[in-house]
């Protein structure tokens, strides 16, 4: 069974840089995972950041990149606001028309 | 301006069947991928099925397979999911979404409000 992991919780300062991964319990993710990451607040349909593994969504603003390091996809925020405090979601497709969303990442600025 | 608005969620026993729906607006419906993804309380998202834009290609995650089925009208612009068989596993927000064609990759850009399926006796 195939696993998107993501770091169930992280912490930033205000102003700070934050990465967040997407990696693959099966192996390394690459471009045919087709990345992309969304955020989503309390009671609200998730809305997307970053897709194509790296180009910002009409309207997100340019503290937000997306590209793939290493083995995984990465999203990072740099110089982090206080409604940055989210839960970030990426997918990856995974093979024979199926997708996989990662578990989730609730970040807290603080 | 793409819509998607989900309806049908309801509250239904265990073992007992639903079907969902969303009506698109604002695209030409028939030219794109369509997908249900769902969340639980409290919980991550997770992807359950995915309709070609003429419906000829559907995919599932296999906790659903056999039990749901994804169609779509593209005369009506309207995106189904039959689910049967439900389980208090399947309760959760259902969100219908549409997948978008960027440079080669797919990522899903566009997502309706969610419809709420409560699974209970």
């Amino acid at each position: 069974q195939t696993v998107v992991t993501q770091e169930p919780s992280f912490s930033v300062s205000p102003g700070g840089t934050v990465t967040l991964t997407c990696g693959l319990n099966s192996g390394s993710v690459s471009t045919t995972n087709h990345p992309s990451w969304y955020q989503q607040t309390p009671g609200q349909a998730p809305r997307i950041l970053i897709h194509s593994i790296s180009f910002r969504s009409s309207g997100v603003p340019d503290r937000f990149s997306g590209s793939i390091v290493g083995n995984k996809a990465a999203l990072t925020i740099t110089g982090a606001q206080a409604d940055d405090e989210s839960d970030y979601y990426c997918v990856l497709y995974v093979g024979s028309g199926s997708w996989v969303f990662g578990g989730g990442t609730k970040l807290t600025v603080l | 301006e793409v819509q998607l608005v989900e309806s049908g969620g309801v509250l239904v026993h265990p073992g007992g069947s639903l079907r969902l729906s969303c009506a698109a607006s604002g695209f030409t419906f028939s030219n794109y991928w369509m997908s249900w993804v769902r969340q639980a309380p409290g919980k991550g998202l997770e992807w359950v099925a995915n309709i070609k834009g003429d419906g000829s290609e559907k995919y599932y995650v296999d906790s659903v397979k056999g039990r749901f089925t994804i169609s779509r009208d593209n005369a009506k612009t309207s995106l189904d999911l039959q689910m049967n068989s439900l389980r208090a596993e399947d309760s959760a927000v259902y969100y219908c979404a549409r997948w978008d064609l960027y440079s080669g990759y797919y990522s899903l850009h566009n997502w309706g409000q969610g419809t709420l399926v409560t699974v209970s006796s």
